[in-house]
């Protein structure tokens, strides 16, 4: 079963910032958060991952709460391109369990 | 680019007829995986892999079985495909501990079961 939980979906318009959120309350010391995309039915791609502080990279920011139950992708201003189906998953740093479950993700949907 | 190459990349096949889907990669990654994609339901794990000879199921794993001989290749097997195996299967790889861990996932295989 999937640690993580995402809205079905989400709709944002061009040229604004997309924030996806993601629940992972059962998430345990040692996981870090992922975050990945699928555009049409390419393979997904990575996008960014953290552990226990923000994270920025050339493709989007992550957020992190203080607590870890939950995170938030935010592209900072979105494109057409950017509408994809958005994953967050939880795993493990050394040691633990890869057996790395996905949810159903989030469909964004950036309109003009 | 972990040079995941996914084979085939379509069939079409008969109710009752074995499959076998082909992972290769050609970037020494300890781990592999399989899932299948369906509308409405994400990606589901199938099988992964740990390391040569060790497997262990997933979240979907019955009617389905892998084989990891070496590093490189990981095998599905639908021993007799049935008419609920048809999706599009994708195959992922990571190497624990190098670089950022992420999942590289191969390009996938379109199984339509007739």
């Amino acid at each position: 079963d999937a640690k993580t939980t995402q809205p079905p979906s989400m709709d944002c318009a061009e040229g604004r910032a997309a924030n996806l959120p993601c629940n992972h309350s059962t998430i345990s010391g040692n996981e870090y958060v992922y975050w990945y995309r699928q555009i049409h039915s390419q393979g997904p791609q990575y996008i960014i991952h953290g552990l226990k502080n923000n994270e920025t990279n050339e493709m989007a920011s992550l957020i992190i709460t203080e607590d870890r139950k939950s995170s938030t992708l935010i592209l900072p201003h979105a494109t057409l391109r950017d509408t994809a189906v958005y994953y967050c998953i939880v795993r493990p740093t050394q040691g633990g369990s890869e057996k790395l479950v996905f949810g159903k993700g989030t469909k964004l949907t950036v309109n003009p | 680019d972990a040079g995941i190459t996914q084979s085939p990349r379509h069939k079409v096949t008969e109710t009752g007829t074995p499959v076998t889907l082909r992972c290769h990669q050609t970037e020494n990654h300890r781990y592999m995986y399989w899932y299948r994609q369906d509308p409405g339901h994400g990606l589901r794990l199938i099988h992964y892999s740990y390391g040569v000879k060790d497997t262990d199921k997933g979240e979907v794993s019955d009617g389905y079985s892998v084989s990891r001989s070496k590093t490189e290749d990981f095998l599905l097997t639908l021993e007799s495909a049935t008419s609920s195996q048809t999706s599009v299967y994708f195959c992922a790889t990571y190497a624990s501990g190098r670089g950022t861990g992420e999942l590289f996932f191969g390009e996938g295989s379109r199984l339509t079961v007739l």
